[in-house]
């Protein structure tokens, strides 16, 4: 768990703004996450990727974007087009793409409209 | 997709009692659960999991099992105590496709332990 560093760990977004979380592991794992968790709710994937240079929508996608430049990076933006972004989101990898691969999370980032 | 339905959303329970939270899924292609636990403000930890062709998996008071056939997993706490209130999530994914690795959660389940 240690090798995943998300920051910032607190977050604040004015209205209209793009904001970027920054996902770094260096545990060598080809696939990585993006989860979002509402107060008093499960986590829900916003994206994923399983390879270098290839993502993939999760089930809440719109308003994010993302990259994966790097095996070690996924940095998720937050977009203007995001209108209610206040959330806690977590970062994950996984050594490989398939089932049954242990996904690890990062310590998450508290992004919060002001 | 897959959907993932936990219950109950809240359990309280005495020290020493046993805890059980349940867990159902709709894709039967669905064959890897694991189990994570939440305290407030950090990161989810998996605590056990279970792939699709075994029952049951035991580790100390943690015990998960399986039932492909009705589509549902639950997970069994036995001897609560209180470092173990916190929130458990169960997941699902499945193998194929651009599924691969692919976690969905359940919605959560608060678990206080009284002392």
């Amino acid at each position: 768990d240690g090798g995943i560093t998300q920051s910032p760990k607190y977050l604040f977004r004015k209205e209209g703004q793009n904001v970027t979380l920054s996902c770094e592991q260096n545990l060598n794992h080809d696939a990585m996450y993006w989860y979002r968790q509402d107060p008093g709710q499960g986590l829900r994937l916003i994206y994923y990727s399983q390879i270098v240079n290839d993502f993939q929508k999760g089930d809440i996608a719109e308003g994010y974007s993302v990259s994966r430049e790097k095996k070690e990076s996924f940095p998720l933006t937050v977009t203007s087009a995001q209108k209610n972004p206040t959330a806690f989101y977590l970062c994950a990898s996984s050594i490989g793409r398939f089932s049954g691969n242990t996904i690890y999370f990062g310590e998450g980032s508290w992004l919060t409209v002001v | 997709g897959e959907n993932v339905e936990q219950h109950p959303s809240t359990l309280s329970v005495q020290e020493g009692d046993s805890a059980v939270i349940k867990c159902t899924y709709s894709d039967s292609a669905s064959n890897y659960f694991p189990w994570y636990k939440q305290e407030l403000g950090k990161r989810p930890q998996l605590i056990i999991d279970i792939r699709s062709n075994v029952g049951e998996k035991k580790d100390q008071r943690i015990a998960v099992t399986l039932n492909k056939t009705a589509k549902h997993f639950s997970l069994h706490i036995t001897e609560t105590q209180p470092e173990d209130s916190a929130v458990y999530f169960c997941a699902a994914s499945r193998s194929g496709g651009t599924s691969y690795g692919k976690l969905t959660f359940g919605q959560g389940t608060i678990l206080t332990v009284h002392p």
